[in-house]
């Protein structure tokens, strides 16, 4: 049973660029999302997906958006990429609503150069 | 959600129980406590969570303070591979079709030592 998968693994943008992060939940998870990771922080939740809308974001700006195809997959999307925005992409997945754990995927290394 | 604290780092010998604290004084009666745990170069993994009674399965126990504003993750025999960073997390556990985001703090940094 695969875990949660994220693409690519690392990533090299330029200020001022658009990238695009993909996900794939666990198998049997409808929920997915998304946090940003810091390098010496913890992770900071950006929003979260349920049949295929935006549920709940976190305090991130509208650079920051995201999509959710109908086989539960998800993409985050960041426009005009900022220096600060170099982080560690975390997608987590569950099972329907509040009460069940999430799972995390090894994440997307992002550097903005 | 509800404010927790926990200490930055502890070490702990390989084989000891390592016991990692957590506060949270502000929990409300509806609020679960979760921990995750996050080792190098890795996502976050979910160790356990817990209402008010004290639980245990396989990677851990936790325990809840009567109050329920502390409580403790026990890893009973610490192995090197349990070095990580790990979150205590207080939340609402919500109705299936709300929102469950995960506020994390700063951890506490497990070190096992040989």
């Amino acid at each position: 049973d695969a875990g949660v998968t994220q693409s690519p693994t690392h990533l090299i943008k330029t200020r001022g660029q658009q990238v695009t992060l993909r996900c794939s939940p666990k198998s049997g998870h409808d929920t997915v999302s998304w946090y940003q990771q810091a390098l010496g922080q913890g992770p900071q939740f950006i929003f979260q997906y349920y049949e295929e809308e935006e549920r709940q974001r976190g305090n991130f700006p509208d650079r920051f958006s995201g999509h959710q195809f109908p086989n539960y997959s998800s993409e985050l999307n960041v426009n005009a990429l900022l220096l600060g925005d170099s982080a560690l992409y975390l997608c987590a997945s569950n099972l329907g609503g509040g009460f069940y754990e999430q799972y995390f995927g090894p994440g997307t290394r992002l550097t903005v150069t | 959600d509800a404010k927790t604290t926990q200490p930055p780092s502890m070490d702990c010998a390989e084989g000891r129980a390592a016991n990692l604290p957590c506060n949270h004084s502000t929990i409300s009666g509806n609020e679960y406590v979760y921990w995750y745990r996050q080792i190098h170069s890795q996502g976050p993994q979910y160790i356990i969570h817990g209402l008010k009674n004290n639980e245990t399965n396989e990677m851990a126990s936790l325990i809840i303070t009567e109050d329920r504003k502390s409580s403790t993750l026990i890893l009973p025999h610490a192995t090197l591979r349990d070095t990580a960073v790990y979150y205590c997390i207080v939340r609402v556990a919500l109705p299936y079709n709300a929102g469950n985001m995960l506020t994390f703090g700063g951890g506490t940094r497990l070190m096992v030592k040989p």
